[in-house]
């Protein structure tokens, strides 16, 4: 069985400010994560995926997450936040052998403050 | 190319009724995910189909729950004597293959009240 852990159930941070939106995971074999943004009243949207390869992942609106197998982790990074970035990160993981699921945290919510 | 799209947004039901959430995929994709997120929470997987078939729904309730993905038309989550309970919002979404390949578009939910 696979789980995903997002510490921070919220994480306030003041505009221009960086910020880290913690995720650990649990599986017993290899696994593909994701982070997905959610919007007030809308879908996810991903933000960016590791599946093999670079362990530093870039995704859209200047985030980026690095995968550290050893301590099983995915953190969320970005160098400065916009008021925009406002809303609920959610990380999931899928096994590479399932292929037809998504486990996902609890999810972060960010505040960008003024 | 239309997006997945949920109908309808929001949907209130008394206990006891019916309510039937419709999803229909991104133009080409064959897999729909049905999720569902309850206040304050992240999303749980319910079901998993492609065409007419039911591929893992170990995530659906045993009882009041179903789901179809009929060969023509959208896919359909109907959930039969709502409790209030079932109150959620309830997320479609889809994929060209399975995932690792080819992530999952997600539409932008159905949120049921229950009264």
């Amino acid at each position: 069985a696979q789980s995903v852990t997002q510490l921070d159930s919220q994480v306030p941070v003041f505009e221009e400010a960086p910020v880290e939106l913690r995720c650990n995971y649990s599986s017993s074999v290899s696994v593909y994560l994701f982070w997905y943004v959610q919007y007030p009243n809308q879908g996810l949207q991903l933000l960016l995926k590791y599946l093999s390869g670079s362990t530093l992942v870039k995704g859209i609106n200047g985030f980026e997450a690095e995968f550290n197998k050893s301590q099983t982790s995915f953190h969320l990074r970005k160098p400065s936040v916009h008021i925009s970035d406002t809303a609920e990160y959610f990380c999931a993981v899928s096994e590479d052998n399932a292929g037809n699921m998504l486990t996902f945290g609890g999810g972060t919510r960010l505040m960008v403050k003024p | 190319n239309a997006g997945v799209m949920q109908n309808p947004r929001h949907l209130v039901r008394r206990r006891g009724q019916e309510a039937r959430l419709r999803c229909s995929p991104m133009k080409g994709h064959s897999h729909v995910y049905w999720y569902r997120q309850l206040p304050e929470e992240g999303l749980k997987f319910m079901v998993y189909l492609q065409k007419e078939n039911i591929i893992d729904e170990s995530g659906m309730p045993k009882e009041r729950f179903s789901a179809e993905f009929p060969k023509e038309g959208p896919s359909i989550l109907r959930i039969q004597q709502v409790v209030r309970g079932d109150s959620a919002a309830y997320f479609c979404a889809s994929s060209l293959t399975v995932i690792g390949n080819s992530p999952l578009h997600f539409g932008n939910g159905t949120r049921l009240t229950v009264t």
